[in-house]
């Protein structure tokens, strides 16, 4: 079965250190996305990419980074530099890029990984 | 640009009863519009959505109506059960803000709980 998968599901870290989160899906699709959910303040964007080897900042990607080789895999990794990274982090993906006719704004998403930092 | 103006939660119903979350917009055009379920711990999936005005959503008992004249988008459902419980989440289609970026916006999400 077709999906987006995001590991690991629970994360654990120390302050002054960073962490990549996976973030795989075998859609086909071009567009992924990286979200952060905290609590009463619903998602907001980190970072997107709609293509292979481009990516554009969403609202918060201080002290984040993303990459894109593959077209299937956007990881994503909190730095030292983010101050508040305990979070849960979520991952999407939608058809086609942003501008593309076949986009129909539907974003399908990973289960998610919790992080904290101890 | 655009934005999502969700009703704020929590809400608890009991079972059965009459479930109502409003959702306002105000985009350029008319995009689709769309309502995510978010259970605990997991991720977000598409409960329903609308591609154009007077567009009716459906899915799991859930209705919502795409509204023009009003830029609304509640979703109801009419008898909701324990299962129901969830946070519900309103959103646009991603929307072209400028210089080759894009807004992707979602409501801040409306916690439900149902209880027996």
């Amino acid at each position: 079965d077709g999906g987006i998968t995001q590991s690991p599901k629970y994360l654990f870290r120390k302050e002054g250190q960073n962490v990549t989160l996976s973030c795989e899906q075998n859609l086909n699709h071009d567009a992924m996305y990286w979200y952060r959910q905290d609590p009463g303040q619903g998602l907001r964007l980190i970072y997107y990419s709609q293509i292979v080897n481009d990516f554009q900042k969403g609202d918060i990607a201080e002290g984040y980074s993303v990459s894109r080789e593959k077209k299937e895999s956007f990881p994503l990794t909190v730095t030292s530099a983010q101050k508040n990274p305990t979070a849960f982090y979520l991952c999407a993906c939608s058809i086609g890029g942003l501008a593309g006719g076949e986009n129909t704004g539907e974003l399908f998403f990973g289960e998610g990984s919790r992080l904290t930092v101890l | 640009g655009d934005s999502v103006t969700q009703m704020e939660g929590p809400v608890t119903l009991s079972e059965e009863a009459f479930l109502t979350i409003n959702c306002t917009y105000t985009a350029t055009g008319y995009p689709s519009l769309f309502w995510y379920v978010q259970y605990p711990g997991e991720g977000l999936q598409l409960l329903l959505k609308a591609t154009k005005a007077d567009d009716k959503g459906s899915n799991k008992g859930f209705e919502a109506t795409y509204r023009k004249e009003t830029t609304s988008f509640h979703l109801e459902k009419g008898s909701v059960q324990v299962s129901d419980s969830a946070v519900y989440f309103c959103a646009p289609a991603p929307a072209y803000s400028g210089a080759g970026s894009y807004q992707l916006t979602f409501g801040k999400g409306t916690k439900l709980s149902v209880i027996p």
